[in-house]
């Protein structure tokens, strides 16, 4: 199994600023990923970040919005930019422990309301 | 592409209630599915998964069935308890268990 330590829990932020969510992991992953759940919806990929590589960011999620860190094979950020109401969802990190591991282990999420 | 659709909720039963939860998908290829579980105040975790057809996964008194045949992978267990009480998400991967498509959740509540 994995830890996955991620923060904040839980934050209000105003339209227009910018908050960084970090997932720290007890071991070393290659592959970690981020999710958003908006409202009443499913968890939709976001990006998978791989150390020292840009992350691949899936359709409708782009580099500018989303900046994704990642400078170790424990750790990784993700940030909202110029945030608007619209981005209000849980955050959640994600990793596999290896390439062919059948489960993914996931954060308790960041709660994000933006006002 | 890959979808996953699961009945809306919440689901309300008594204690030792039978429960079912309806997940079905479209997939390209040839798809392994999952379902998590998120207790009150937890993370997400793996409940059960299978990854080819007829393959039944089973945990926690818990059991699906993959059905290639309807496209199918419903959640059942025969008598739940209070502590099941938790929302439960459908999903399916294709390729490799990393990037998991998911369905939308389904709350599950359980009274004594």
């Amino acid at each position: 199994s994995a830890v996955i330590s991620q923060k904040p829990s839980r934050d209000i932020c105003q339209r227009g600023t910018s908050l960084t969510i970090q997932c720290q992991v007890d071991s070393q992953v290659t592959m970690m990923f981020w999710y958003r759940q908006q409202p009443g919806q499913s968890l939709t990929l976001i990006a998978t970040a791989n150390q020292g590589s840009e992350a691949t960011y899936e359709s409708g999620f782009v580099i500018d919005k989303f900046p994704i860190s990642r400078p170790n094979l424990t750790f990784s950020t993700l940030t909202v930019s110029n945030m608007s109401p619209e981005d209000s969802s849980i955050y959640l990190c994600s990793i596999t422990p290896g390439l062919t591991n059948t489960e993914a282990f996931f954060g308790q999420g960041t709660r994000l309301t933006v006002v | 592409g890959n979808s996953v659709t699961q009945m809306e909720g919440p689901v309300t039963l008594s204690e030792e209630a039978f429960l079912t939860i309806n997940c079905t998908y479209t997939a390209t290829g040839y798809p392994s599915l999952f379902w998590y579980v998120q207790y009150p105040g937890e993370g997400l975790q793996l409940l059960l998964k299978a990854t080819k057809a007829d393959d039944k996964g089973s945990n926690k008194g818990f059991e699906a069935t993959y059905r290639k045949e309807t496209t199918s992978f419903h959640l059942e267990k025969g008598s739940v308890q209070v502590s099941d009480s938790a929302v439960y998400f459908c999903a399916l991967s294709v390729g490799g268990f990393q990037k998991l498509v998911f369905g939308t959740g389904t709350r599950l509540l359980v009274s004594p």
